[in-house]
């Protein structure tokens, strides 16, 4: 499976945009890319996923680049609520399992 | 209503015991998946069921055992219980874990196991 890079943490004061950078220079045509996030002491959260196209849900938005080499979570206003391990991860059109790699961890400061 | 539920959520137990782990998703969901999250907190796929089919089985021990009664229940039982399995477990569901690009996976809250 493709692996992604991701940074170990990264620090957002209380209601400021939040850019989550992730590396997948090794990803396929048929990879999605796939955000998930884990709060203290819970299980993982899907936060979004796309293909080529530019997403965007409640939650965040996710950017890709035109290469699909990388891609960047767009949290817009971040709050104490969204401090978290943040998870990209490539998907194959195969059963689904995923392939978690460290995170970048979410500092939220007030 | 919980989407996915596991119990219990905390499992304390003796080294070469056997124990077992519930999980229970109400979404109607044809996959479900169980993962360890070890002390260094990397989430690892140990295996997965569609429809009670028995579909993603990584490098396991086979002292773990998934047993799927039913497409909604995928419980794990853990059989001589070493300090290794320390860790937390996690149940997930998905719509169908075929699909393109991989659909989303619901997770629930954890089993956090200890053998002491």
């Amino acid at each position: 499976d493709a692996k992604t890079t991701q940074p170990n943490s990264m620090e957002s004061n209380e209601e400021e945009p939040v850019h989550l950078p992730c590396n997948h220079s090794t990803i396929s045509g048929t990879d999605y890319i796939h955000w998930y996030r884990q709060l203290p002491s819970q299980g993982p959260e899907y936060v979004i996923h796309g293909l080529t196209s530019n997403v965007n849900n409640r939650m965040a938005s996710l950017a890709i680049a035109e290469d699909r080499k990388s891609s960047t979570l767009i949290l817009h206003r971040a709050t104490l609520r969204d401090a978290a391990v943040y998870y990209c991860i490539l998907r194959a059109d195969s059963w689904g399992k995923l392939q978690f790699g460290a995170g970048t961890q979410v500092v939220v400061t007030p | 209503d919980t989407a996915v539920s596991q119990t219990p959520k905390y499992l304390v137990t003796q080294m070469g015991n056997d124990k077992s782990i519930k999980c229970e998703q109400n979404l109607g969901h044809d996959t479900m998946y169980w993962y360890k999250q070890d002390s260094k907190k990397f989430l690892k796929i140990m295996f997965s069921y569609n429809n009670k089919e028995l579909i993603i089985n990584e490098t396991v021990p086979n002292r773990f055992s998934p047993k799927s009664p039913d497409k909604a229940h995928l419980n794990l039982h853990i059989n001589s219980l070493e300090l290794g399995d320390s860790a937390v477990y996690f149940c997930a569901s998905s719509q169908s874990g075929r699909a393109r690009g991989g659909d989303t996976q619901y997770f629930g809250p954890g089993t956090r196991l200890t053998v002491l």
